[in-house]
């Protein structure tokens, strides 16, 4: 069955680093999202992505974050200079075509560790 | 606005016994509700929707739904609770405001189902 597969599974960064967090999306799908998951949080959007833009994004998604899709497959968030507070999991997700009738396909997430 | 809220944290069952877990909604216009599972260091996986139809909905794992408008609710149920299905449970409903073209989902902050031998 396909998958959303998500690398690294855990980073730990020190305050102040860059990071790159990578997901493949369901191969068919046209739809790419970025949600994250504080420690014993609710799960929090960020971020949709369609035709090779950002579709919506939250107001936690500021200038310190930045998505792309670098060469048709492989979808990343960027965190360009993190803060304690950006410690948490974060989801990829994918949807094969528009409306709002389907499901979305998650990654099993990236902890995201900031000292 | 959209929200959603599950009004227990955790909810503890003996296995063989029937389980719910509670959701409830609050939308503008027709609500699209979902529920997904999260096991231990894994990620969210989908289980079941309601998008319009029967009131009872079916899904993975022998779990159902059933919608009620009256009531608002989304309640999740299976009739015979296994050990196996100890994990997080988060109900989710569309977002209408960021991005609900797109199939944004706003979720709430989940209960943790605890299945007992």
């Amino acid at each position: 069955e396909p998958e959303v597969t998500q690398t690294p599974s855990h980073q730990v960064t020190q305050m102040g680093q860059e990071v790159i967090l990578r997901c493949v999306p369901i191969s068919n799908h046209l739809y790419f999202y970025w949600y994250r998951q504080i420690l014993g949080q609710k799960v929090e959007f960020l971020v949709s992505f369609y035709n090779n833009e950002i579709s919506e994004k939250s107001e936690i998604f500021d200038d310190q974050f930045s998505v792309e899709r670098p060469d048709g497959s492989n979808f990343t968030l960027k965190i360009r200079s993190t803060k304690l507070e950006d410690s948490a999991m974060y989801f990829c997700a994918s949807k094969s075509s528009g409306g709002n009738t389907g499901e979305l396909f998650f990654g099993e997430g990236s902890r995201l560790t900031v000292l | 606005a959209q929200s959603v809220a599950q009004p227990e944290d955790q909810v503890n069952v003996a296995e063989g016994n029937p389980l719910t877990v509670k959701c409830t909604y609050s939308v503008s216009g027709n609500p699209y509700l979902f529920w997904y599972v999260q096991y231990p260091n894994r990620g969210l996986q989908f289980l079941l929707k309601y998008i319009t139809g029967d009131n009872l909905v079916k899904g993975s794992y022998g779990f159902e739904a059933e919608f009620n408008k009256s009531q608002t609710s989304f309640h999740l149920k299976k009739p015979s609770a296994l050990v196996s299905d100890s994990a997080l449970y988060f109900c989710a409903v569309r977002d209408r405001l960021y991005g609900g073209s797109q199939g944004n989902l706003i979720f709430g902050k989940g209960t943790k189902l605890s299945v007992k031998p």
